[in-house]
C-alpha cells in the first residue's frame, strides 16, 4: 500500500539551529510531492510542492525540500529555525494523474526554543 | 474573501445519530476533499469530488456519505456516528487536485 513515513515524531530545537525533516514514500511510479505546516489555532497550509523539473525546490518563509527519487525521499530543510517554525509539519504525496489525492505522512510537530 | 470554510467548528453528538459536517468554498474550485486527522496517523483522504455531481472514495470512506449537488458545497454525512469516527476532520478544495487549501477543520466528538 501506499503511504508515508516521517522519521520523526516530535523535533525540538533551539532558535537558529538547522532543520532537517525526513520523509521517505514508498510508489515506485511518478509522484508529486508535498510538504504542509500547520500552525497552532490555523489551517493546513502548503509549504513547498515538487511536481518535475530541479529536485531541489524552495518554499515559503526560507524552507527547502530536496527530492532524491533512488531514496523515495523529500526531506525539509531551513537553516536557521526561528519560534515562530513552531508547528506541525506534513510531508504528502500524489500519484501523477490521479486527481490529487493526497497521502500523508504522520507529522512531525516541531517546538523551536526561543 | 471567505476562502474555504467549516461548520459546525466542534460537534459532540451520540453514537448511532446522524451528524453532517459542512464545507463550502468560494473560489469555485473544481476539487474537493474530505480528510479526517488522527493521532499517529496523519490526514487520510474520506471521499473527494472533481466536480458537482461527481464524487469517489478515498481511503477510508466507510461509514461516510458524501454530496456535490454545487459546486461550492460538499457535505460530509456519518450516517450512524461511531465513537471510532471521533476525529478531526478536514475539507480541502483546489482548482487543479494537486495544490489543496485547507479548511479550519472539524472537531467531532462520538459519545
Amino acid at each position: 500500500a501506499q503511504s508515508v513515513s516521517q522519521h520523526n515524531h516530535h523535533v525540538i530545537l533551539s532558535e537558529a539551529a538547522s532543520l532537517e525533516l525526513g520523509c521517505n514514500y514508498s510508489y515506485g511510479g511518478t509522484v508529486n510531492l508535498f510538504w504542509y505546516v500547520q500552525y497552532p489555532g490555523q489551517h493546513l497550509q502548503l509549504l513547498l510542492k515538487y511536481f518535475s523539473g530541479d529536485p531541489l525546490v524552495k518554499g515559503i518563509k526560507g524552507f527547502e525540500a530536496e527530492f532524491i527519487k533512488s531514496k523515495f525521499s523529500f526531506n525539509l530543510r531551513k537553516p536557521s529555525v526561528q519560534w515562530s517554525d513552531t508547528a506541525e509539519y506534513f510531508c504528502a504525496f500524489s500519484i501523477y494523474n490521479q486527481g490529487g489525492k493526497l497521502i500523508f505522512g504522520q507529522g512531525t510537530e516541531l517546538s523551536v526554543k526561543p | 474573501d471567505a476562502g474555504i470554510t467549516q461548520s459546525p467548528r466542534y460537534k459532540i453528538t451520540e453514537t448511532g445519530r446522524q451528524v453532517t459536517l459542512m464545507c463550502h468554498q468560494t473560489w469555485s474550485h473544481s476539487y474537493m476533499f474530505w480528510y479526517r486527522q488522527d493521532l499517529g496517523h496523519g490526514l487520510r483522504l474520506i471521499y473527494y469530488s472533481a466536480a458537482a455531481d461527481i464524487t469517489d472514495k478515498g481511503e477510508v470512506p466507510d461509514g461516510y456519505v458524501v454530496s456535490r449537488s454545487k459546486t461550492e458545497n460538499f457535505p460530509l454525512t456519518l450516517e450512524s456516528a461511531t465513537r471510532s469516527q471521533t476525529s478531526v476532520y478536514f475539507c480541502a478544495s483546489s482548482w487543479d487536485g494537486y495544490e489543496q487549501y485547507f479548511g479550519p477543520g472539524t472537531r467531532l466528538t462520538v459519545t
